[in-house]
C-alpha cells in the first residue's frame, strides 16, 4: 500500500495567518492527490482534487500544489470557519486508495 | 443535488454482524462508484471497499477482504455496506460516499452522507 504522511499532526494559527500542510507519499503518485476538510461531527468535505484544481464551492483562499511525492496544501489567510481537520487521499492505486493520518488545525 | 442517507446508529455484540445502508437521491446512481470508509473516533480515515452499480464488482481493502460484503439494489438507489466477525476495535463512524467522476473507482469523494456510529461492545 502507498503510505501518505502528513505534517504537521497538529498546528496552531491565528485568523488571518497563511498555513501550510504538506503531505508526502511513500512513492511516486503523479498528481492523483486530493484534499479534505473536517469538522468535529460532520463528515469530510473534498477541498482539492488532482492535487491543484479547487472544488466548486470551495473558497479560493485554499490552494493545493505538489506532483510525485511531496504536496501542499495552502490557506491563504485563515478563517475562523477553516479551524478543523485536513487530511490528504491518494487515488493513484485506485480503487485502494489510502489517507494521510490528519493535520488538526487550532486557534492560537 | 444528490445527497446520501444513511441508516441509524447499531449496537453489536463481538461476533456478530452489522449491515449499514446509504441511499442516494437523484438519477445519478448507476455509474458512479460509493465507497465505504470509516474513522475509529478520535481518529484517522480508512478506506474499506468500493463499488460501482452497473458493474457490481466489489473492490476491498486487503485489510477486509475476508468479512466484508458491498452491494447495491439498482432498483431503490440503495448501496449496502455487510461486516461480520466484528471486534470492539470495529468501532467506529462509517461513511458512505460517492465519487466525483462517473465510472471512477475511488478517485474523489466529493459527496459524503453523515455517517453512521457502530458500537462493539459485549
Amino acid at each position: 500500500d502507498i503510505q501518505m504522511t502528513q505534517s504537521p499532526s497538529s498546528l496552531s494559527a491565528s485568523v488571518g495567518d497563511r498555513v501550510t500542510i504538506t503531505c508526502r507519499a511513500s512513492q511516486s503518485i503523479n498528481t492523483y492527490l486530493n484534499w479534505y476538510q473536517q469538522k468535529p461531527g460532520q463528515a469530510p468535505r473534498l477541498l482539492i482534487y488532482s492535487a491543484s484544481s479547487l472544488q466548486s464551492g470551495v473558497p479560493s483562499r485554499f490552494s493545493g500544489s505538489g506532483s510525485g511525492t511531496d504536496f501542499t496544501l495552502t490557506i491563504r489567510s485563515l478563517q475562523p470557519e477553516d479551524f478543523a481537520t485536513y487530511y490528504c487521499q491518494q487515488s493513484y492505486s485506485s480503487p485502494r486508495t489510502t489517507f494521510g493520518g490528519g493535520t488538526k488545525v487550532e486557534i492560537k | 443535488q444528490v445527497q446520501l442517507e444513511q441508516s441509524g446508529a447499531e449496537v453489536k455484540k463481538p461476533g456478530s454482524s452489522v449491515r449499514v445502508s446509504c441511499k442516494a437521491s437523484g438519477d445519478t446512481f448507476n455509474n458512479y462508484a460509493f465507497s465505504w470508509v470509516r474513522q475509529v473516533p478520535g481518529q484517522g480515515l480508512e478506506w474499506m471497499g468500493v463499488i460501482i452499480p452497473v458493474f457490481g464488482t466489489p473492490n476491498y481493502a486487503q485489510k477486509f477482504q475476508d468479512r466484508l460484503t458491498i452491494t447495491t439494489n439498482k432498483s431503490t438507489s440503495l448501496v449496502y455496506m455487510d461486516l461480520s466477525g466484528l471486534r470492539s476495535d470495529d468501532t467506529a463512524i462509517y461513511y458512505c460516499a460517492r465519487d466525483r467522476r462517473s465510472l471512477q473507482l475511488s478517485d474523489s469523494f466529493e459527496i459524503w452522507g453523515r455517517g453512521t456510529l457502530v458500537t462493539v461492545s459485549s
